[in-house]
């Protein structure tokens, strides 16, 4: 099925650097969401937008809905030791047939050194 | 508020037997599940999306026979692996979704090992 860019895989940051991660489509998306994962653990909600040109913080967290609407980036400043996990990027394409069905990114592994 | 909770959060079985792994929304009423599949430092796959009342819809692929799925109530949802086999080990989320909402919350996951 539809897939979502996430970019890049992995990243490896020394603790107090700002991260940027992003997510880009072929196609236009309703809505973005970006969730975080710990091992063994489902994955947790951090920011969701709903409108294009929407940008929301969240504490250390920044997430903007794309103005084109096939893109969305999540930066993160300031990274501490906690924020290791794996974030995805996911999106409800515009014009989809099934409802609240979410496209998923692979994921952007990060661990920060202290 | 908007917590989701599994269970069991690991289950051990052996191949050939069947495991429930049950799903619920604790503070809010989902109209709408979905059961995820997910592989070590892989993607969620999408399984199936159960609606309340209403017989889930599977993605291709899935055998609708192996993976029965339930959502009896607005707050819970189950799915049952029948006949497992090793090949079905993976670690299985739910999440949950209110009417009319976009936002997924998810559920802390369910470890399934089959010997």
């Amino acid at each position: 099925g539809q897939q979502l860019n996430q970019s890049p895989q992995s990243m490896f940051i020394q603790e107090g650097e700002d991260v940027s991660m992003n997510c880009t489509s072929s196609s236009i998306f309703n809505t973005w969401l970006w969730y975080k994962q710990e091992p063994g653990e489902g994955p947790v909600l951090l920011i969701a937008l709903y409108k294009a040109g929407e940008l929301t913080s969240n504490g250390r967290l920044t997430a903007q809905f794309g103005i084109t609407r096939k893109d969305s980036f999540l930066n993160i400043s300031a990274s501490i030791p906690s924020d290791v996990g794996i974030y995805f990027c996911a999106g409800q394409p515009a014009g989809g047939t099934s409802y609240g069905k979410l496209t998923f990114g692979q994921g952007t592994i990060l661990t920060v050194h202290p | 508020g908007a917590v989701v909770s599994q269970h069991p959060s690991w289950v051990i079985c052996k191949s050939g037997t069947s495991v429930k792994i049950e799903c619920r929304s604790l503070d809010f009423q989902a109209t709408t599940m979905f059961w995820y599949r997910q592989f070590p430092k892989q993607s969620l796959m999408l399984m199936a999306t159960s609606n309340e009342g209403s017989k889930a819809t599977y993605e291709q692929g899935v055998e609708k026979d192996k993976f029965l799925i339930n959502h009896a109530s607005l707050t819970l949802s189950t799915l049952t692996v029948t006949s497992a086999h090793p090949e079905d080990s993976s670690f299985y989320i739910c999440s949950a979704a209110a009417g009319g909402a976009d936002t997924q919350y998810f559920g802390p996951g369910t470890r399934l090992t089959v010997l």
